[in-house]
C-alpha cells in the first residue's frame, strides 16, 4: 500500500527518559513533516524538511531532534520527556501544490 | 446543520440532512485552502481544496466555498452519512505549498442516525 506509516502506535514512558519515534513514506513526496495535535485537536507543525534538508523549524524545544537519512525517512528523536510532551504526534508527506498525506500518529503519553 | 461564527467546536446533524462547517482564516495573503478529515485514531485525511482563483469547488457529495472578501470558507456535505462523522479542519496557505497550512481548531461533526 502507497502510505505514510510510522511506529509506534502508542509510546507510554517515563519523564526524563529519550524516545524516537520513526516515519516512512512511499509516495515519492519530497517534503516531509511533523506535526503535534494536542489534547484539544489543534494541529502545530514542527518540523518540515525537503530532500533530507531542514526547511522549517518552528518554536520546538531544542529536545526535539529531527533525522531524515533519505527524502522517504523522517525520524522524531525527543531528549529528557516532559509531562507537557504528551500528544499525538503526526507525520505528513507532500509535494510542492499538493495537500499532505498523514500517517496514523504516535500517541505519546509521559507518565 | 450548520456551525456558525468563527467556528463551532461541535455540529450535530440527522443522517441525510446537509451539513455545513464554516471556518474563517486570518492572513489575507492566503491562497491555497484545504480541507482535512480526521476520524478517530487516525491523521487527517483530504478531503477537497480550493485556491484562490477561485469561489466554489465541488467534489463527491462535498462542496468548498471561498469568500475572500470576508476571509470565510465553508464545507458542504449534502446528505451527511454516519461515516462522515469526525472533525474536520481547514487549512489556509500563504503559497501554494501545502507544508506550510495553517490549520484551524477543528469542528467535530457528530451524525445521528
Amino acid at each position: 500500500d502507497t502510505a505514510v506509516s510510522q511506529t509506534p502506535k502508542y509510546l507510554v514512558t517515563q519523564m526524563g527518559n529519550d524516545k524516537s519515534i520513526k516515519c516512512e513514506q512511499n509516495l515519492g513526496h519530497d517534503t516531509m513533516y511533523w506535526y503535534k495535535q494536542d489534547s484539544k485537536k489543534f494541529l502545530k507543525i514542527m518540523f518540515s524538511y525537503n530532500n533530507k534538508e531542514l526547511i522549517i523549524n518552528e518554536t520546538v524545544p531544542n529536545r526535539f531532534s529531527p533525522k531524515s537519512p533519505d527524502k522517504a525517512h523522517l525520524n522524531l528523536h525527543i531528549n529528557s520527556l516532559e509531562l507537557g510532551d504528551s500528544a499525538v504526534y503526526f507525520c505528513a508527506s507532500s509535494q510542492v501544490g499538493s495537500p499532505l498525506h498523514f500517517g496514523n500518529g504516535t500517541r505519546l503519553t509521559v507518565t | 446543520g450548520e456551525s456558525v461564527g468563527l467556528h463551532l467546536p461541535t455540529l450535530s446533524v440527522q443522517e441525510g440532512d446537509n451539513s455545513i462547517i464554516n471556518c474563517a482564516y486570518s492572513n489575507s495573503a492566503s491562497d491555497y485552502f484545504i480541507w482535512y478529515k480526521q476520524e478517530s485514531g487516525k491523521g487527517p485525511q483530504f478531503i477537497i481544496d480550493i485556491r484562490s482563483n477561485m469561489d466554489k469547488r465541488q467534489g463527491q457529495r462535498v462542496t468548498v466555498l471561498l469568500n475572500k472578501t470576508v476571509k470565510h470558507l465553508s464545507l458542504q456535505i449534502a446528505a451527511t452519512q454516519p461515516g462522515d462523522s469526525a472533525v474536520y479542519f481547514c487549512a489556509e496557505t500563504p503559497n501554494t505549498n501545502a507544508g506550510k497550512s495553517t490549520f484551524g481548531d477543528g469542528t467535530t461533526l457528530t451524525v445521528k442516525p
